[in-house]
């Protein structure tokens, strides 16, 4: 079936340092990848999102690039701030065109930054 | 205010406790869904609704029941409550498909005694 693999955390950075955490898929067909981020407290709200091979989405100053030869959607930022301290959850979905609706969900990737 | 809100924010019960879960969304979409969150699992999906009268089981809908009383409203019921079932419950809507953005609730922490 389906899945979403990302890097374990906890993933601790210092202010200003460069951030990737990686996630490489598992599906049959071609999904749209999203990154979904959770802060303290809160439900989870759309960070960005590629709905096809090549495609880069990008917010707030992260991006990531639906890489279809190596199943991956890693998410980057070049400089992190404090306010960036969150979970960070990877997952796929299919359009309705392939008959198979539903949003799978990575575990999730804790990141904290610290001045 | 919120799209999308849930009640309880926080819920302790004991075993074998009849528990509604409500949300209702103010997105004006068709589609809602209920997850929950365990620590290390990620999200899981327990039901979905594309409309008032469609409802769809999820991954993991064993113990639990949903109702659609409105487009803006889906509650999760859990008939009797077990232990194993203390977690963080989202309820989320979105647009016409599951490419679309979902907008989550901001969660009912659930404890089960």
């Amino acid at each position: 079936g389906d899945s979403v693999t990302q890097m374990e955390g906890p993933v601790t950075l210092s202010e200003e340092a460069f951030l990737t955490i990686n996630c490489t898929y598992t599906a049959t067909g071609y999904p749209s990848l999203f990154w979904y981020v959770q802060y303290p407290g809160e439900g989870l709200q759309l960070l960005l999102k590629a709905t096809k091979a090549d495609d880069k989405g990008s917010n707030k100053g992260f991006e990531a690039t639906y890489r279809k030869e190596t199943t991956s959607f890693h998410l980057e930022k070049g400089s992190v701030q404090v306010s960036d301290s969150a979970v960070y959850f990877c997952a796929l979905s299919y359009s309705a065109n392939f008959g198979n609706e539903k949003l799978t969900f990575g575990t999730g990737t804790r990141l904290t930054i610290i001045p | 205010d919120a799209d999308v809100t849930q009640t309880p924010r926080n819920r302790i019960t004991k075993t074998g406790k009849r528990i509604m879960l409500e949300c209702s969304q103010t997105k004006g979409h068709d589609r809602m869904y209920w997850y929950r969150q365990d620590p290390g699992l990620g999200l899981r999906l327990i039901y979905y609704s594309f409309d008032v009268k469609d409802i769809n089981k999820g991954e993991i809908s064993d113990g639990y029941s949903v109702s659609r009383q409105a487009q803006a409203k889906f509650s999760l019921s859990l008939e009797s409550a077990i232990p194993n079932q203390t977690a963080l419950y989202f309820c989320a809507t979105s647009g016409q498909t599951f490419t679309d953005t979902q907008y989550f609730g901001p969660g009912t922490r659930l404890t089960v005694l």
